[in-house]
């Protein structure tokens, strides 16, 4: 079975620092992952996705998440926090096997906090 | 282009109650799913759908029943609201498979008292 752990349920990063949001799954086959992040009172926005390709991924607003097999890990990264970054991020992988078409597994969620 | 569509917004019940939230995407996805999202839960889903006529059940299902009679809408209906089913309710669309990445409506914020 496809699991998703997102280690650290809140990250606090100053304005311009560097954010490192983590994410390790679990996986019997070749994963499709992804970055979710939600702003207040609103729904998830795809931020970037994983699907076999280039393990180096870039998405919107400046972030980028690397696959990496050896550690099953997904982590999301960007350089330079903003103020906007400030929401929460959600990691995810598509479940696969027999009755599992169409359906992702989340982790539990990171509140990024940025401070001026 | 709307997107998906969530209606309502926000919504208090009675114990005991029924309703029904609704979901509409005018993308011509095949799949849409529901998810719940609890505090320090994630999002946890309760039914989803590859297509019009085909529905099944997620991690969460009781308590909640769906119908996919037409490719742009997925109803979820409550059927007998608890207090346990308080939760903010999304509704998520995919052209094909998981591989495009859901797109999410703005959600619905349920309160059962």
């Amino acid at each position: 079975a496809q699991s998703v752990t997102q280690l650290g349920s809140h990250v606090s990063v100053s304005e311009g620092a560097l954010v490192l949001l983590r994410c390790n799954y679990s996986s019997s086959v070749p994963p499709y992952l992804f970055w979710y992040v939600q702003y207040p009172n609103q729904g998830l926005q795809l931020l970037l996705k994983y699907t076999s390709a280039a393990t180096l991924v870039k998405g919107i607003n400046g972030f980028e998440a690397e696959f990496k097999k050896s550690e099953t890990s997904f982590h999301l990264t960007k350089p330079s926090a903003h103020m906007s970054d400030a929401a929460e991020y959600f990691c995810a992988v598509r479940a696969v096997g027999s009755g599992n078409t169409g359906k992702l597994i989340f982790g539990q969620g990171t509140t990024l906090q940025v401070k001026p | 282009n709307a997107g998906v569509t969530q209606t309502p917004k926000f919504q208090v019940l009675k114990t005991g109650q029924s309703m029904t939230l609704q979901c509409a995407q005018d993308m011509n996805h095949e799949y849409m799913s529901w998810y719940r999202q609890d505090p320090g839960m994630g999002l946890r889903l309760i039914h989803y759908s590859v297509g019009a006529g085909i529905t099944d059940q997620g991690e969460v299902p009781n308590g909640y029943n769906v119908s996919r009679s037409t490719t742009e809408d997925f109803p979820l209906r409550l059927l007998s609201a608890a207090p346990s089913q308080t939760s903010v309710y999304f509704c998520a669309s995919s052209y094909s498979e998981t591989y495009y990445g859901y797109t999410f409506g703005s959600g619905t914020r349920l309160t059962v008292v």
